[in-house]
């Protein structure tokens, strides 16, 4: 119940296309949703969160669609670039402890 | 703002000595540290939750006594690896968890090596 499953594992993508990362949960005590952007050899870092009461966040070219009675929620990346090749990692948080997904890495081919 | 350091950022040191890792927050004040555990292309893993001033609750399976974690003051928490083992070698990255008292931000992450 504590898991936090993401998909794809790994995903290619061409430069300007749309990259699409999905995570599901079942947890219904997770009540804020964050995704990390981690390249290689470096610690997590915050890229957008959203809490269940939204179902849409947008900042920039990155987009979470959230579907709470699907418990699922989904990082969508516009215009994807080479610089974006890194891997994604969905969290559900709740009793302030994170649960991470499983991460999905990116290759953004330019 | 929000920015979380780490130090060493990489160590190598040899089978049954200890290494220590520290981890600082630089512009805000963490009651709350945590420190996680990555193999190479695996999640991260949660070890234990570094509360200032008490003691650190460790995840199930965490050995407390190997891994040492110590809170002293609001913006520093250290992990401290005893009679490290080459088992031991991985990837360590802490985090602090922000003012708005959800959010976590981390670390640039340790690399221990045990040889």
């Amino acid at each position: 119940q504590q898991q936090v499953k993401q998909s794809p594992q790994s995903l290619i993508v061409q430069k300007g296309g749309i990259s699409i990362i999905n995570c599901a949960y079942e947890n219904t005590a997770f009540d804020y949703f964050p995704w990390y952007q981690q390249f290689p050899g470096k610690g997590p870092a915050l890229l957008i969160a959203i809490r269940p009461d939204v179902s849409e966040k947008k900042e920039g070219r990155f987009t979470i669609s959230f579907n709470k009675s699907a418990k699922q929620f989904s990082l969508h990346i516009m215009d994807s670039q080479p610089g974006d090749s890194a891997t994604y990692f969905c969290v559900g948080s709740g009793t302030y402890k994170y649960i991470f997904g499983t991460g999905t890495r990116l290759k953004v081919l330019a | 703002g929000a920015v979380v350091s780490q130090h060493p950022s990489r160590v190598i040191c040899k089978s049954g000595t200890s290494v220590k890792i520290e981890c600082r927050s630089l512009d805000f004040q963490a009651t709350t540290m945590f420190w996680y555990r990555q193999f190479p292309k695996q999640s991260l893993m949660l070890m234990a939750t570094s509360n200032e001033g008490s003691k650190a609750t460790y995840e199930q399976g965490v050995e407390k006594d190997k891994f040492l974690i110590n809170h002293a003051s609001l913006t520093l928490s250290t992990l401290t690896v005893t009679s490290a083992h080459p088992e031991d070698s991985s990837f360590y990255i802490c985090s602090a968890r922000g003012v708005d008292g959800e959010t976590q931000y981390f670390g640039p992450g340790t690399r221990l090596l045990v040889l």
